[in-house]
């Protein structure tokens, strides 16, 4: 089963422009996490929050957590044409082992 | 520091044929994971190991698919006979094994990618 759903399935933008992804989710969590997947490749860990965090930042990436929402977005500033991919959400529900959950992704294409 | 290595890259056989994949994690990672990815849809959990021992499995497809992780390092996933609706990538992931303070993500390999004919 998947626990997180991204939202829009699919986002075409002009280079240098933001992209923005959302992600809900259903039970409660110990962490959140986006990959991205370049096509035909294998996922890349872009960056994780845990619940008790609102925003984290690395370089040009940009995620936020709401926990009275069930829901994170993911935010890219200043958009290239290296950065299309699809992008992944995955939640952590905790408990005795470290299990991800991933959602049905986001293709985001970056027109150059 | 090495990536998760998966072989073979690509593999297409008939169906009622048997295949297995090879996943080697990162060095003193101690969780390691199979998950199956049909296309358009995100990665789905077959099976956790954590060392040699077996975590999860909830969603393994026992009838048909089987995997092992000798020593608590390499992994191989078999699935005999394979099924039309087995065509995906099959992706290895390995982690440090910190439920309590989650402070690092997977690490994938780049996959398998099974058809079934």
């Amino acid at each position: 089963s998947q626990q997180g759903e991204e939202d829009p399935q699919a986002l075409s933008i002009q280079e240098g422009e933001n992209a923005t992804m959302n992600c809900s989710y259903k039970t409660s969590i110990n962490n959140l996490q986006w990959y991205r997947q370049n096509s035909g490749r294998g996922l890349v860990h872009l960056i994780l929050i845990r619940s008790n965090e609102r925003e984290k930042h690395s370089g040009r990436l940009r995620v936020t957590l709401d926990t009275s929402k069930k829901s994170s977005s993911l935010l890219i500033t200043a958009s290239r044409a290296a950065d299309t991919a699809s992008y992944f959400c995955a939640t952590n529900s905790g408990g005795s082992n470290y299990k991800l959950t991933f959602g049905k992704g986001t293709l985001l294409t970056v027109n150059p | 520091e090495a990536g998760v290595a998966q072989s073979p890259r690509y593999k297409i056989i008939e169906k009622r044929q048997s295949v297995a994949f090879w996943c080697n994690p990162i060095s003193g990672h101690a969780t390691l994971y199979w998950y199956q990815q049909i296309l358009g849809q995100g990665p789905k959990l077959l099976i956790q190991f954590q060392n040699n021992g077996v975590v999860d499995d909830s969603q393994l497809p026992k009838d048909r698919f089987s995997a092992e992780r000798l020593k608590g390092v390499d992994s191989t996933l078999k699935i005999q006979p394979a099924k039309l609706e087995d065509s995906a990538v099959y992706l290895c992931a390995s982690s440090w094994d910190s439920p309590s303070t989650a402070n690092y993500g997977y690490t994938f390999g780049s996959g398998t990618r099974l058809t079934v004919v």
